[in-house]
Order: structure tokens, then C-alpha cells, then sequence
């Protein structure tokens, strides 16, 4: 496709689910990012993959959230048992190479509500 | 750590006005630094990036600047639209930690008709 398609669009689950959140970035597309955005706050940065290279998982918030990607293409952030304060806007954002030398492109973003 | 700040958080102008919206940094060892715009319920659409070693930047209405030294940028919005409504994000790619870009909270901006 033509730009960065995240899935679903909107996610409601309970507290104490597990939701996986799916990103599939521009053809093509080394660099792969994910980013949380809550309400009235700035982006977080979550996680990092660039190529085969291990990814740099330093913004993981805590022990619950993991992400793969595979094949160097598709990324699949998992949320485990899932609390009301990961109610937020995860965005993927892909670019051509790493290193933060390339413009970002972003998703539309998964809007996550955990009641 | 760097900080990014953006001031004003919100500006409200009438059609056909000029406007500037400020990003600061507090570290100046940057690759480059981007400006997006968020419409509500979107991701962010990139706008125009200028690299460290870049003054300025222009597409179409918008001009972006940066001054690196002094870790300052600022996007430039000529005869504003309503549809030009949105809130605006700078972002800013660090030396040293290029696995990421530090993003302000935004400038959330109102073209009045």
C-alpha cells in the first residue's frame, strides 16, 4: 500500500485482557517505530526495529508490553493483561532508513479504550 | 535527554492571516527536525523536514526554519485557511539517540473563516 495501515482502528477491551495491535509499514521501509499518544500528552516513544539489527525496546513501559516484527515487515505490539492507563493512541511510524536520518510516516493509529 | 517545547499549546487567527508556530530544543547535536500536522482522529502527516546542515525548508505555504545553534524552529504559515485547522507537532532526531525523535505536545491551531 501506499502509507503506514495499523489495525484495528479502534479497540475496546476489558482490564485484564490481552490486545495485540498490528502495523504494517511502507514497502520497502527499514525502520520501524511505535509510539503512544494519550490525551493531552506528547508522543512516547515505545520501541525501535531496524532491520535484523535487536530492537530497541528502552521505552517499553513495563514487562507487559512486547512487540515482534517479522520478516522485517509487519510489527505486532501486544498489550498483556491490559490496565485502564494503557487506554491511549498507539501509533506506528515507518521510515526508510534508521539512525533518525529519514522522515517518519505515519498510521492512522489504534485507539485503545480498557474499561 | 532532549526536550522539545512548543509554543503557543494553542492560536486561534482569522483567514488570510500569516502566522509563525515556535519549537525549541535543548540539545542542538540533532540529524534533522520534522514538522507534522495531526487532524483529529489521524496520525501524523509529515510536512517538511530540514536536516541539521539545512536553514529552511518550503512547501507551497509553509516555510520552515531552524536554527541549531540556539535550538530554535519555526514553521511559517502564509495566507492561513480554515483548512490549514490542526495541531501542529515538531520532532527532532538526536545524535546519539537517533533510535528515537522527541516530539513536542503540539500547537493547536484555529483558522477562523
Amino acid at each position: 500500500g501506499a502509507g503506514v495501515s495499523q489495525s484495528p482502528s479502534n479497540k475496546v477491551t476489558e482490564k485484564g485482557k490481552d490486545v495485540e495491535l498490528r502495523c504494517d509499514p511502507i514497502s520497502g521501509h527499514t525502520a520501524l517505530y511505535w509510539y503512544r499518544q494519550s490525551l493531552g500528552q506528547g508522543l512516547e516513544f515505545l520501541i525501535y526495529f531496524q532491520g535484523n539489527s535487536a530492537p530497541d525496546k528502552s521505552g517499553l513501559p513495563s514487562d507487559r508490553f512486547s512487540a515482534e516484527r517479522t520478516g522485517g515487515s509487519v510489527s505486532t505490539l501486544t498489550i498483556q493483561r491490559t490496565q485502564q492507563e494503557d487506554s491511549a493512541v498507539y501509533l506506528c511510524a515507518s521510515s526508510l532508513s534508521g539512525g533518525g536520518h529519514s522522515p517518519l510516516h505515519f498510521g492512522n493509529g489504534t485507539r485503545l479504550t480498557v474499561t | 535527554k532532549q526536550e522539545v517545547t512548543q509554543i503557543p499549546a494553542a492560536l486561534s487567527v482569522p483567514e488570510g492571516e500569516n502566522l509563525v508556530l515556535n519549537c525549541s530544543f535543548t540539545d542542538s547535536a540533532i540529524y534533522n527536525l520534522q514538522w507534522f500536522r495531526q487532524d483529529p482522529g489521524k496520525g501524523l502527516t509529515s510536512l517538511l523536514l530540514i536536516q541539521s546542515s539545512q536553514r529552511e525548508q518550503t512547501s507551497g505555504r509553509l516555510n520552515a526554519s531552524l536554527d541549531k545553534s540556539s535550538g530554535r524552529s519555526t514553521l511559517y504559515i502564509a495566507a492561513s485557511q480554515p483548512g490549514d485547522s490542526a495541531t501542529y507537532l515538531c520532532a527532532v532526531s538526536s545524535v546519539g539517540t537517533g533510535n528515537q525523535f522527541y516530539f513536542g505536545t503540539g500547537t493547536s491551531l484555529t483558522v477562523i473563516p
